[in-house]
């Protein structure tokens, strides 16, 4: 079965500018998570979807970062007027459920350079 | 403030030696920890975990222990084959929360 995948793999833009990020989760997994991993840093939490409850966004850096996650599936993490310090990994990950034995399977990440 | 942490950025081993790949974590709230391994422009993969209420938990050549009193766990991967070359994450769960605190990560290099 498919995996969770992200799209673009790799995204390069100019500081200021806006980025969607897109994430396909598992199909049946009612969990999604955001993380990212800057240069030589672990995963960060960024914002964590369950089914209909409103979204965890504490892992959210700033107010330039946003997520939705249209009907219970797909994800977007949309980072607008981008700034340096954004250039990361972004990492999508989701779980059948959020029991804490779930497992949570990641996607292959999106590389963002900001320039 | 890193919560959880993985002190060695890398570690190199001879092809069917032990590996021990370590993790400190300073929050007490953690108690359910789990190890990740990554490949390049792969995600991270999800390899083994224990709930703090146990000391050691073993999947075939993968083990993972836990001293709650120390704030420490360690991975061993007995032996140790090239194809575990990757990095491997430490990450914790709090009670009541989802999101996974993960570590800096340890690069691990099987030797042939």
């Amino acid at each position: 079965g498919a995996g969770v995948s992200q799209s673009p793999s790799n995204k390069v833009t100019e500081k200021g500018k806006d980025v969607e990020l897109r994430c396909d989760p598992i199909s049946g997994h009612t969990a999604l998570y955001w993380y990212r991993q800057s240069l030589g840093q672990g995963l960060e939490f960024l914002i964590y979807f369950q089914g209909n409850s409103a979204p965890d966004k504490s892992g959210l850096p700033s107010d330039r970062f946003s997520a939705e996650r249209t009907g219970g599936s797909v994800s977007t993490l949309t980072i607008q007027r981008t700034q340096q310090e954004d250039s990361a990994v972004y990492l999508c990950a989701s779980s059948f459920s959020s029991g804490r034995g779930e497992t949570q399977y990641f996607g292959p990440g999106t590389r963002l350079l900001v320039l | 403030d890193q919560q959880v942490k993985q002190n060695s950025p890398s570690l190199s081993v001879q092809e069917g030696r032990i590996s021990i790949l370590n993790c400190d974590y300073t929050n007490s709230m953690f108690d359910y920890f789990l190890w990740y391994k990554k490949y390049p422009a792969e995600g991270p993969t999800f390899l083994i975990s224990i709930s703090s209420i146990k000391d050691k938990n073993e999947d075939g050549r993968f083990t993972v222990f836990l001293n709650k009193s120390a704030k420490h766990l360690s991975l061993h991967i007995v032996p140790s084959q090239p194809g575990d070359s990757a990095v491997y994450f430490c990450a914790a769960l709090t009670t009541g929360r989802r999101a996974l605190t993960f570590g800096s990560g340890t690069r691990l290099q099987v030797q042939p």
